[in-house]
Formats: C-alpha cells, structure tokens, sequence
C-alpha cells in the first residue's frame, strides 16, 4: 500500500467546511484513495472513496489532483459531530489480505 | 437498520478464563474481519473471512480463535487470555470482492484482562 502524508491536527469553525488535505505520492494506477474517520473509542466509519475522479456523498466530496500525488476530502458544512480523527488509506480495491492500515491521521475540532 | 453488533461492549475478566466475543452483521456481507486498537499501534487485524467457512490469520492471529458457521456471525474466542490482549476490539464486514476496502465496523468491545 502507498504511504499517506496528512497533518496531525486541524481547526474548523462549526459550519464552514473542513478541508483536509492528504499526500499520496507514490501512489500506483490501481490504488484508490479511501477515506475514514473514528469518533473518539468508537468503530471507524467509511466516509468515500476514489480512483481518479472526484467523488461526493451524502457525508463529503474527495477532490484527487489530477497527478492523483494528493487529495482533499471536504466536508462542506462542518458541525460538532464531525470532530474526530480522519483517515487517508491508499489501496488496491482487491487486496485479499484486507488489512486495512490506519495511519496516525489527522484529528479534526470542530469549534462553535 | 443495516449494523454491526458486538457483544459484550465492556468486558473485564481474568487471565486464562476463557472467553467469546460475538459479532453479527445484518447486510448480507461476505467479508468479516477482527481489529484491535492499541494506543500508538493503531488498528491491527486479527482474523478475517471471505465468506462461511473459510478464514485466515490477520497481522496478529496469536492467542485468537474465530469461526463462521454462518454468513452473518463471526465470533472472536480467547481460549486462555492475557493481559497483553487488553485492547479495544472492532469487528467489521464489507459487501463481497472488490469492495473489501469499504468496511462497516461494530462500535467496539473494551476488554481488560487481569
């Protein structure tokens, strides 16, 4: 699996969005960039994933420069409940070990 | 609605006591895996399962048990814990083959062995 780059930590203010960055740069053609998050002692939550698109959800847009090096995952209305820490995985999509390898990531506050 | 559940959420128990942690997955998916979480060691696998009867040993299988006699249940047995399996503990299932990567976790088990 490609190593990931992100920050340690990021500050939102409630409402605006989160934008948090992630650096893949060795990463292969047939990786796809995955994103979690983990609610402090609670199961990590799949938020997106991508291949060389951008992709939106119902809970965020990943935006994958188009090298596909990096990405950004955007959480367009940030509230207290998306504090937490978020996740950048890079992968193949039939990796039949299937261990996912969480990184140190990067702890989101969302302040009033 | 579509869940992981695992039992007990807290366990404390002593060493060599044999236990089970059960984990049941109401989506239909193929794919079930064990995690422990440990500060610094971020998330480990244990076992995992690509579909009933067939599993295979995670990063760190030692000192674990899991069967699956049925699609929806993968339980985590410790036949004689330690307390070097003091950990918090995920299960997690994914759909089938080419979405492994994309998992639904139980909220956890805290266990402590004494």
């Amino acid at each position: 699996d490609a190593k990931t780059t992100q920050p340690t930590s990021m500050d939102c203010a409630e409402g605006r969005a989160a934008n948090l960055p992630c650096n893949h740069s060795t990463i292969s053609g047939n990786e796809y960039v995955y994103w979690y998050r983990q609610i402090h002692s609670q199961g990590p939550q799949y938020i997106i994933h991508g291949l060389k698109n951008n992709e939106t959800n119902e809970m965020a847009s990943l935006i994958i420069t188009e090298d596909r090096k990096s990405s950004t995952l955007i959480l367009p209305h940030a509230t207290l409940r998306d504090t937490a820490v978020y996740y950048c995985i890079v992968r193949v999509a039939n990796n039949a070990g299937n261990m996912l390898t969480f990184g140190g990531g990067t702890r989101l506050m969302v302040k009033p | 609605e579509a869940q992981v559940t695992q039992n007990p959420r807290y366990l404390i128990t002593v060493t060599g006591k044999k236990l089970t942690v059960t984990c049941s997955q109401n989506m239909n998916h193929e794919y079930m895996s064990w995690y422990r979480q440990d500060p610094g060691l971020g998330l480990r696998q244990i076992y995992y399962s690509m579909n009933v009867e067939v599993t295979d040993k995670g990063d760190v299988p030692e000192g674990y048990k899991v069967s699956r006699k049925e699609k929806r249940n993968f339980p985590l047995i410790l036949e004689s814990p330690s307390p070097n399996q003091t950990s918090l503990y995920f299960c997690a299932s994914s759909l089938r083959q080419g979405s492994y990567n994309e998992q639904f976790f139980g909220p956890g088990t805290r266990l402590t062995v004494l």
